[in-house]
C-alpha cells in the first residue's frame, strides 16, 4: 500500500510559524478527506485537525489545516516548546479502503 | 471519562495466535465504527482494520489481511482483534481507537495500547 509523504523533520524558534505539508493522490487527499495527529513521547497520537481544516475543541487555533490539489498542509503558528513532537498525517483512501499514515515529522523547537 | 483499554497482548511464537481485547466505556460504543492500529517500536502508526459500527462492514490492511479479523460485541462495550500465524514484523504496541464522525473525521478517542511481541 502507499503512504502520505511528509518532510522526516522541521524546525523554528519560539514565536515562529512552521509548516509540514503531506503528499497523497487523487483517492484519498485529493477527494477524501486528511487529519493531522500530535504525538508527544511515551503517549497516544491526539487529533489536531479533521476534514482539513476542522479543529477539534480543546485545539489551540495556533494549529491549523489546509488543502491544494493532492496535498496537505498543517500550520503551527506562536511555536512553543511543549509542540516539539511528531506529526502525523493520515486520510482514507476511497479505492483501496484502507487508512493511510504519512511516515511522520518531527518537530524541533530550537 | 471517554476511555478505550486494551488487554490481550504478549509473547508468541511465529506461527502463533492470539486475542486482543478493547474495552470502551464514557460513550455510545454501539453508535461508532471502531479501529486498530499498530505501532512498532521508533515508528509511527499503522493502520490494521476498522469495523462499522454495526459489525457489518470491515477492511484490513494489506499487511494483516487474511491473517486477523477484526469483531465486536456491542452489547458489552467491546472490540477485538483475533492475530493469526503471526510474524515478527507483527511486533508493536497494538492500540483500538474511536471514529470520531465516520471514516472521514479522524480518531478522537486512543487507547495506551497492549505490546505484542513475536519472536522464538
Amino acid at each position: 500500500q502507499s503512504v502520505l509523504t511528509q518532510p522526516s523533520s522541521v524546525s523554528g524558534t519560539p514565536g515562529q510559524r512552521v509548516t509540514i505539508s503531506c503528499s497523497g493522490s487523487i483517492s484519498n487527499i485529493g477527494s477524501a478527506t486528511a487529519n493531522w495527529y500530535q504525538q508527544l513521547p511515551g503517549t497516544a497520537p491526539k487529533l489536531l485537525i479533521y476534514a482539513y481544516d476542522q479543529r477539534p475543541s480543546g485545539v489551540p487555533d495556533r494549529f491549523s489545516g489546509s488543502k491544494s490539489g493532492t496535498s496537505a498542509s498543517l500550520a503551527i503558528s506562536g511555536l512553543q516548546s511543549e509542540d516539539e513532537a511528531d506529526y502525523y498525517c493520515a486520510t482514507w483512501d476511497d479505492s483501496l479502503n484502507v487508512v493511510l499514515f504519512g511516515a511522520g515529522t518531527r518537530l524541533t523547537v530550537l | 471519562q471517554v476511555q478505550l483499554v486494551e488487554s490481550g497482548g504478549g509473547v508468541v511464537h511465529p506461527g502463533g495466535s492470539l486475542r486482543l481485547s478493547c474495552v470502551a466505556s464514557g460513550f455510545t460504543f454501539r453508535s461508532y465504527g471502531m479501529h486498530w492500529v499498530r505501532q512498532a517500536p521508533g515508528k509511527g502508526p499503522e493502520w490494521v482494520a476498522v469495523i462499522s459500527f454495526d459489525g457489518r462492514i470491515k477492511y484490513y490492511g494489506d499487511s494483516v489481511k487474511g491473517r486477523f479479523i477484526i469483531s465486536r460485541d456491542n452489547s458489552n462495550n467491546t472490540l477485538y482483534l483475533q492475530m493469526n500465524s503471526l510474524r515478527p514484523e507483527d511486533t508493536a504496541i497494538y492500540s483500538c481507537a474511536k471514529e470520531q464522525l465516520s471514516r472521514y473525521y479522524g480518531w478522537d478517542v486512543w487507547g495506551q495500547g497492549t505490546t505484542v511481541t513475536v519472536s522464538s
